[in-house]
């Protein structure tokens, strides 16, 4: 079984600290994601990342930074955190495509409700 | 940009109740789309999902959802729901791009409560 794990289920900070989510995959899979949900406006792709210490911009990254020291690991940085950041993250991960594969499911980790006050 | 959009915000059946839950993308080119499921306090996972082929695919628990290319769509569907269906629904779509690297499109979610 795939299994995406998420660093915190719940995490309170205060406006402008500093924020670290992180995520692990442990099915070797080269794509990893971070979404944000919020209820009403569904799943935003805030950051994605195809190897290790590649990023790509998602729809939503200002205020957001990321980094990929290792293929498993994939971490989401709030650089200050602010009172609209406040939202369930959630991370993901897929094989990248093949060659008779345009694109592959995405596995979602459990999520992690941050607060920010 | 691609974008999705699922009609229904919250849609409430009574058990053994038929569902379809509508789902319309806009991109003209090659895609892959998929309906994933939400269960109170669980993961996001996925119920099934269009490649290509058979525009007509099965998921899990029952769903099935029909691809339909000149309307746009990916409805989702079941003929006779259970309370247990009570869940956020997603549609997503992916653009077949063939390099699968990028990230999912979503919709905004459909509240399906299912009353016994």
């Amino acid at each position: 079984d795939v299994k995406v794990t998420q660093s915190s289920r719940y995490l309170v900070k205060r406006t402008g600290e500093k924020v670290f989510l992180e995520c692990v995959q442990d099915m070797d899979h080269e794509n990893m994601f971070w979404y944000r949900q919020d209820p009403g406006l569904g799943l935003r792709l805030i950051y994605f990342s195809y190897d290790v210490k590649m990023k790509e911009k998602g729809d939503i990254p200002e205020g957001y930074s990321v980094s990929r020291e290792k293929k498993e690991r994939f971490s989401l940085i709030l650089e200050s955190a602010s009172t609209n950041q406040t939202s369930m993250y959630l991370c993901a991960s897929s094989f990248l495509a093949g060659t008779y594969t345009s694109y592959n499911e995405q596995f979602f980790g459990p999520g992690t409700r941050l607060t920010v006050l | 940009a691609q974008s999705v959009s699922q009609h229904n915000h919250h849609v409430i059946l009574s058990e053994a109740a038929s569902l379809e839950l509508g789902c319309n993308y806009s991109y003209g080119g090659t895609v892959n789309l998929f309906w994933y499921v939400q269960y109170p306090g669980q993961h996001l996972q996925l119920l099934l999902k269009y490649f290509s082929g058979d525009p007509l695919v099965k998921g899990i628990k029952g769903f099935e959802a029909e691809f339909i290319k000149s309307k746009f769509s990916f409805n989702l569907r079941k003929p006779s729901v259970q309370w247990s269906d009570t869940a956020e629904y997603f549609c997503a779509v992916n653009a077949g791009s063939g390099g699968g690297a990028d990230g999912l499109t979503f919709g905004k979610g459909t509240h399906l409560i299912i009353q016994p």
